[in-house]
């Protein structure tokens, strides 16, 4: 069993439309995080989200926002794409007072 | 986090040590040194962590200088597959804390 998993693995859409983009983690891990890699390969922290906080990272656009249904799944909703938002996006879960981050195996969104 | 500074990019022949330096000069006392890894086109993975003590896995060595400014990850018997780049990150695992990637290293081990 993958222990973090993303859908889809590929993402084609215009600009102006609006995505998610799936996580489940069957880790048992109580914090998941979004992460954004651009064309240059820098790994950019978007979200740290747990059962009782939400850490925002306060570059990330308002058109960005994280879903979380139950404590094994982050979503990532993305409104009004844009071409800026092409890049990879990983998921990762940890422990609190564990070490170490699992990422998934990420998501490549092109936007056109 | 603190500030990390590793070399950009490093070779090594395959089969011998590899040795990747990392810089964290400013490391606070709570925090850890990480290593992970990301093979082209894959999510990262992690390596290995330490606090003061040098540890060893089944993946590498971590070595971490007496002041605990500088590490070295080792990996002992470099194979092609370990061609990657290679993040040092110091960091807390104070809940509310998140991982901050810099650059790097890549690491390319060649035959």
């Amino acid at each position: 069993d993958t222990a973090v998993s993303q859908t889809p693995k590929y993402l084609v859409t215009q600009m102006g439309n609006d995505k998610s983009i799936k996580c489940e983690q069957n880790l048992g891990h109580d914090t998941m995080y979004w992460y954004k890699q651009d064309s240059k390969k820098f790994l950019k922290i978007m979200f740290s989200y747990n059962n009782k906080e939400l850490i925002i990272n306060e570059t990330v656009p308002n058109r960005f926002s994280p879903k979380s249904p139950d404590k094994a799944h982050l979503n990532l909703h993305i409104n009004s794409l844009e071409l800026g938002d092409s890049a990879v996006y990983f998921c990762a879960s940890s422990q609190v007072g564990s070490y170490g981050y699992t990422f998934g195996s990420g998501t490549r969104l092109t936007v056109v | 986090d603190a500030k990390t500074t590793q070399p950009t990019s490093m070779d090594c022949a395959e089969g011998r040590a590899a040795n990747l330096p990392c810089n964290h000069s400013t490391i606070s006392g709570n925090e850890y040194v990480y290593w992970y890894r990301q093979i082209h086109s894959q999510g990262p993975q992690y390596i290995i962590h330490g606090l003061k003590n040098n540890e060893t896995n089944e993946m590498a060595s971590l070595i971490i200088t007496e002041d605990r400014k500088s590490s070295t990850l080792i990996l002992p018997h470099a194979t092609l597959r370990d061609t990657a780049v290679y993040y040092c990150i110091a960091s807390s695992n104070n809940a509310g804390n998140m991982l901050t990637f810099g650059g790097g290293t890549r690491l390319m081990v060649k035959p």
